[in-house]
């Protein structure tokens, strides 16, 4: 498809877990953003990569949260023995450009659940 | 407080109604300002997007921006049962800025028939 994709759509997980989301974003996009969702709430931004370079990790709320796009493409957010307050949709989006004048495609989320 | 701040509502109005959604903001910094809707389980999808001050229209929807009060609005007018959705208000800065958005809490609007 030609719109951000992100996978699993849905993921359960025990406190103290580890999960790993997805991210594709459209392809060619230069920009990608994490931003999480919390029941209620507007997004939050996590962190924004150019390309492959991870250049504000800001919003990331703990040293558990981890985030990579190695190739300049796809996109892994990884969070570490996971608590209950991560619970959220976490959501991919990705612009063509490097600047703010570029609006952002947002894919469907990830809807974690931590038990 | 937070940076940018909207009614959550619910907001219920019949087909046909003018609807007014709104923000306020406390970042001068914030240059550019937009309008998300979400539909449940979906991600946002952008609706209008404006700069200066004033008005812009697409259709239905209307956008407004009052730099010097720091207050935006959305108006949709012949509101349909298809526009229930959330409301999302979002803006960033300008100049080097790389467009991080800042979210306002998103407003819920129902239109019934």
């Amino acid at each position: 498809g030609a719109g951000v994709s992100q996978s699993p759509r849905y993921k359960v997980a025990k406190r103290g877990q580890d999960v790993a989301l997805r991210c594709d974003p459209i392809s060619g996009h230069v920009s990608l953003f994490w931003y999480q969702q919390a029941l209620g709430q507007g997004p939050e931004f996590l962190t924004y990569f150019q390309n492959e370079a991870q250049l504000d990790k800001s919003g990331l709320p703990s040293d558990r949260f981890f985030a990579e796009r190695p190739e300049g493409s796809v996109s892994t957010l990884k969070i570490q023995r996971t608590q209950q307050e991560d619970s959220a949709v976490y959501l991919c989006a990705s612009s063509f450009g490097d600047r703010y004048n570029q609006p952002q495609h947002f894919g469907d989320g990830t809807r974690l659940s931590i038990l | 407080q937070k940076e940018v701040e909207q009614d959550p509502g619910p907001l219920s109005v019949p087909e046909g109604a003018i609807v007014s959604l709104n923000c306020t903001y406390s970042n001068s910094a914030f240059q550019y300002f937009m309008w998300y809707r979400q539909y449940s389980r979906k991600g946002p999808e952008l609706l209008m997007y404006t700069y200066s001050s004033g008005n812009k229209e697409d259709g239905r929807f209307t956008a407004q921006v009052d730099k010097s009060s720091k207050y935006i609005s959305l108006f949709i007018r012949d509101s349909q049962p298809s526009d229930s959705a959330t409301y999302l208000c979002a803006m960033t800065a300008g100049g080097t800025s790389y467009g991080k958005l800042t979210f306002g809490q998103g407003t819920i609007l129902t239109v019934h028939p």
